[in-house]
Protein backbone atom coordinates (compact mmCIF):
# COMPACT_ATOMS: atom_id res chain seq x y z
CA UNK A 1 0.00 0.00 0.00
CA UNK A 2 2.09 2.94 -1.22
CA UNK A 3 1.83 5.94 0.52
CA UNK A 4 2.56 8.46 -2.35
CA UNK A 5 2.28 6.76 -5.74
CA UNK A 6 3.14 8.34 -9.31
CA UNK A 7 2.92 6.88 -12.46
CA UNK A 8 4.49 6.61 -14.82
CA UNK A 9 8.28 5.68 -13.28
CA UNK A 10 9.65 5.68 -16.49
CA UNK A 11 8.57 8.63 -19.43
CA UNK A 12 10.50 8.79 -22.49
CA UNK A 13 9.07 11.20 -25.36
CA UNK A 14 10.29 13.31 -28.00
CA UNK A 15 11.22 16.78 -27.97
CA UNK A 16 7.89 19.15 -28.45
CA UNK A 17 5.47 16.88 -27.07
CA UNK A 18 2.88 17.26 -24.17
CA UNK A 19 2.97 15.02 -21.38
CA UNK A 20 1.33 14.05 -17.71
CA UNK A 21 2.57 12.93 -14.48
CA UNK A 22 0.35 12.03 -11.91
CA UNK A 23 0.81 11.79 -8.20
CA UNK A 24 -1.61 10.54 -5.60
CA UNK A 25 -1.43 10.18 -1.34
CA UNK A 26 -3.29 8.03 0.63
CA UNK A 27 -2.01 9.53 4.28
CA UNK A 28 -4.89 12.21 4.26
CA UNK A 29 -2.00 14.83 4.01
CA UNK A 30 -3.33 18.44 3.15
CA UNK A 31 0.00 19.47 1.72
CA UNK A 32 1.59 17.89 -1.66
CA UNK A 33 4.69 19.20 -3.63
CA UNK A 34 6.60 18.63 -6.69
CA UNK A 35 10.22 18.34 -6.64
CA UNK A 36 12.64 18.36 -9.56
CA UNK A 37 16.16 16.40 -9.30
CA UNK A 38 18.40 17.70 -11.92
CA UNK A 39 21.40 16.14 -13.59
CA UNK A 40 23.87 17.79 -10.92
CA UNK A 41 21.45 15.61 -8.36
CA UNK A 42 19.94 19.16 -7.16
CA UNK A 43 16.42 18.61 -5.35
CA UNK A 44 14.80 21.51 -5.79
CA UNK A 45 10.69 22.48 -5.35
CA UNK A 46 9.05 23.28 -8.03
CA UNK A 47 5.39 24.11 -6.68
CA UNK A 48 3.60 23.30 -3.78
CA UNK A 49 0.12 22.76 -3.09
CA UNK A 50 -1.92 23.30 0.35
CA UNK A 51 -5.84 22.05 0.54
CA UNK A 52 -5.68 22.48 -3.15
CA UNK A 53 -4.58 26.06 -3.47
CA UNK A 54 -1.17 26.60 -4.75
CA UNK A 55 1.23 28.66 -2.47
CA UNK A 56 4.76 27.76 -4.43
CA UNK A 57 5.43 28.56 -7.61
CA UNK A 58 9.63 28.18 -7.83
CA UNK A 59 9.89 30.31 -10.96
CA UNK A 60 9.36 27.23 -13.06
CA UNK A 61 8.16 28.25 -16.84
CA UNK A 62 4.94 28.24 -17.55
CA UNK A 63 5.14 24.84 -19.79
CA UNK A 64 4.65 23.28 -16.39
CA UNK A 65 1.14 23.63 -14.99
CA UNK A 66 0.53 21.74 -11.72
CA UNK A 67 -3.08 20.95 -11.19
CA UNK A 68 -4.96 19.54 -7.94
CA UNK A 69 -8.37 18.29 -8.09
CA UNK A 70 -8.47 17.09 -4.74
CA UNK A 71 -6.83 17.14 -1.61
CA UNK A 72 -5.09 13.49 -2.20
CA UNK A 73 -4.09 14.06 -6.11
CA UNK A 74 -1.72 16.61 -7.71
CA UNK A 75 -0.76 16.13 -11.11
CA UNK A 76 2.33 17.79 -13.24
CA UNK A 77 1.31 18.79 -17.35
CA UNK A 78 4.32 19.67 -19.25
CA UNK A 79 3.82 21.48 -22.42
CA UNK A 80 6.40 21.64 -25.34
CA UNK A 81 8.73 19.57 -23.74
CA UNK A 82 12.43 20.60 -24.35
CA UNK A 83 15.76 18.37 -23.88
CA UNK A 84 16.44 19.88 -20.22
CA UNK A 85 13.44 18.96 -18.97
CA UNK A 86 15.02 15.50 -18.22
CA UNK A 87 15.33 14.91 -15.11
CA UNK A 88 13.51 12.63 -12.27
CA UNK A 89 10.29 14.44 -10.83
CA UNK A 90 9.55 13.43 -7.31
CA UNK A 91 5.78 14.42 -6.29
CA UNK A 92 5.68 14.72 -1.64
CA UNK A 93 3.21 15.07 0.57
CA UNK A 94 3.38 16.14 3.92
CA UNK A 95 0.56 17.03 6.95
CA UNK A 96 0.56 20.48 7.30
CA UNK A 97 3.68 22.46 6.34
CA UNK A 98 5.83 23.30 10.18
CA UNK A 99 8.31 21.61 10.94
CA UNK A 100 7.15 18.11 9.46
CA UNK A 101 8.54 15.89 7.41
CA UNK A 102 7.34 14.96 3.43
CA UNK A 103 7.05 11.48 1.99
CA UNK A 104 8.03 11.21 -1.22
CA UNK A 105 7.11 9.08 -4.16
CA UNK A 106 9.15 6.79 -6.12
CA UNK A 107 9.86 9.56 -9.12
CA UNK A 108 9.12 9.67 -12.59
CA UNK A 109 12.29 9.52 -14.81
CA UNK A 110 11.47 11.63 -17.94
CA UNK A 111 13.76 11.40 -20.91
CA UNK A 112 13.60 13.80 -23.92
CA UNK A 113 14.80 13.30 -26.68
CA UNK B 1 23.28 30.21 -4.18
CA UNK B 2 23.72 26.90 -1.91
CA UNK B 3 22.07 27.61 1.42
CA UNK B 4 22.20 24.22 2.25
CA UNK B 5 26.22 22.47 1.63
CA UNK B 6 27.15 18.55 2.14
CA UNK B 7 30.67 18.57 0.99
CA UNK B 8 31.37 15.24 0.71
CA UNK B 9 30.45 13.74 -2.53
CA UNK B 10 31.04 10.29 -0.76
CA UNK B 11 32.19 8.60 2.38
CA UNK B 12 33.00 5.28 2.93
CA UNK B 13 32.89 3.24 6.15
CA UNK B 14 33.76 -0.31 7.80
CA UNK B 15 30.68 -2.38 8.92
CA UNK B 16 30.30 -1.74 12.44
CA UNK B 17 32.31 1.44 12.70
CA UNK B 18 30.20 5.16 13.12
CA UNK B 19 29.15 6.76 9.82
CA UNK B 20 29.34 10.68 10.04
CA UNK B 21 27.79 12.59 7.48
CA UNK B 22 27.98 16.13 7.63
CA UNK B 23 25.67 19.36 6.51
CA UNK B 24 26.34 23.15 6.28
CA UNK B 25 23.91 25.82 6.22
CA UNK B 26 23.73 29.32 5.11
CA UNK B 27 20.07 31.16 6.05
CA UNK B 28 20.10 31.45 9.81
CA UNK B 29 16.62 31.42 9.03
CA UNK B 30 15.82 27.96 8.92
CA UNK B 31 14.66 26.07 12.07
CA UNK B 32 14.16 22.93 11.46
CA UNK B 33 16.42 19.52 9.93
CA UNK B 34 16.04 16.67 8.24
CA UNK B 35 17.75 13.73 7.28
CA UNK B 36 16.75 12.02 4.14
CA UNK B 37 18.37 8.76 2.77
CA UNK B 38 17.69 7.66 -0.85
CA UNK B 39 18.35 3.80 -2.59
CA UNK B 40 18.79 4.31 -6.57
CA UNK B 41 15.11 4.20 -8.48
CA UNK B 42 13.57 5.17 -5.02
CA UNK B 43 12.11 8.29 -4.00
CA UNK B 44 13.84 9.84 -0.40
CA UNK B 45 12.86 8.58 2.33
CA UNK B 46 12.66 10.06 5.81
CA UNK B 47 15.41 9.51 8.74
CA UNK B 48 15.47 11.83 11.27
CA UNK B 49 14.64 15.39 12.26
CA UNK B 50 15.68 18.33 14.84
CA UNK B 51 14.37 21.06 15.76
CA UNK B 52 16.53 24.55 16.41
CA UNK B 53 15.56 24.25 19.87
CA UNK B 54 17.39 21.67 20.31
CA UNK B 55 21.13 20.45 19.34
CA UNK B 56 20.99 16.76 19.58
CA UNK B 57 18.05 13.87 18.53
CA UNK B 58 18.64 10.41 18.80
CA UNK B 59 16.41 7.56 17.08
CA UNK B 60 17.94 4.15 17.39
CA UNK B 61 21.18 3.86 15.48
CA UNK B 62 20.75 7.49 14.24
CA UNK B 63 21.77 10.73 15.89
CA UNK B 64 21.40 14.30 14.43
CA UNK B 65 23.81 16.64 16.06
CA UNK B 66 22.83 20.59 15.97
CA UNK B 67 25.81 23.53 15.97
CA UNK B 68 23.57 26.68 15.92
CA UNK B 69 26.41 28.97 16.13
CA UNK B 70 28.56 27.48 13.83
CA UNK B 71 25.48 26.42 11.32
CA UNK B 72 26.61 23.12 11.00
CA UNK B 73 24.72 19.60 11.53
CA UNK B 74 25.71 16.06 11.28
CA UNK B 75 23.77 12.65 11.10
CA UNK B 76 25.86 9.79 13.08
CA UNK B 77 25.00 6.03 12.55
CA UNK B 78 26.45 3.52 14.66
CA UNK B 79 26.56 0.76 14.55
CA UNK B 80 27.16 1.25 10.29
CA UNK B 81 25.47 -1.19 8.56
CA UNK B 82 25.98 -2.36 4.55
CA UNK B 83 21.86 -1.68 4.31
CA UNK B 84 22.37 2.24 4.96
CA UNK B 85 24.47 2.21 1.82
CA UNK B 86 22.78 5.36 -0.30
CA UNK B 87 22.91 8.78 -0.40
CA UNK B 88 22.11 10.98 2.74
CA UNK B 89 20.79 14.16 1.78
CA UNK B 90 20.36 17.13 4.42
CA UNK B 91 17.47 19.32 4.02
CA UNK B 92 16.26 22.76 5.92
CA UNK B 93 13.07 24.23 6.19
CA UNK B 94 11.51 27.44 7.99
CA UNK B 95 8.37 28.02 9.72
CA UNK B 96 5.53 27.49 7.26
CA UNK B 97 7.16 28.60 3.56
CA UNK B 98 6.16 25.18 2.30
CA UNK B 99 9.34 23.89 1.28
CA UNK B 100 12.45 21.80 1.76
CA UNK B 101 16.06 23.00 0.80
CA UNK B 102 18.37 19.96 0.27
CA UNK B 103 21.87 19.55 -0.01
CA UNK B 104 23.60 17.84 -3.10
CA UNK B 105 23.30 14.53 -1.06
CA UNK B 106 26.13 12.23 0.14
CA UNK B 107 26.74 8.47 -0.55
CA UNK B 108 27.27 6.35 1.97
CA UNK B 109 29.16 3.34 1.18
CA UNK B 110 29.43 0.71 4.20
CA UNK B 111 31.73 -2.19 3.57
CA UNK B 112 31.22 -5.77 4.52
Amino acid sequence: DTAVSQTPKYLVTQMGNDKSIKCEQNLGHDTMYWYKQDSKKFLKIMFSYNNKELIINETVPNRFSPKSPDKAHLNLHINSLELGDSAVYFCASSQGTVNTEAFFGQGTRLTVV
Amino acid sequence: DQQVKQNSPSLSVQEGRISILNCDYTNSMFDYFLWYKKYPAEGPTFLISISSIKDKNEDGRFTVFLNKSAKHLSLHIVPSQPGDSAVYFCAAMWGSNYKLTFGKGTLLTVNP
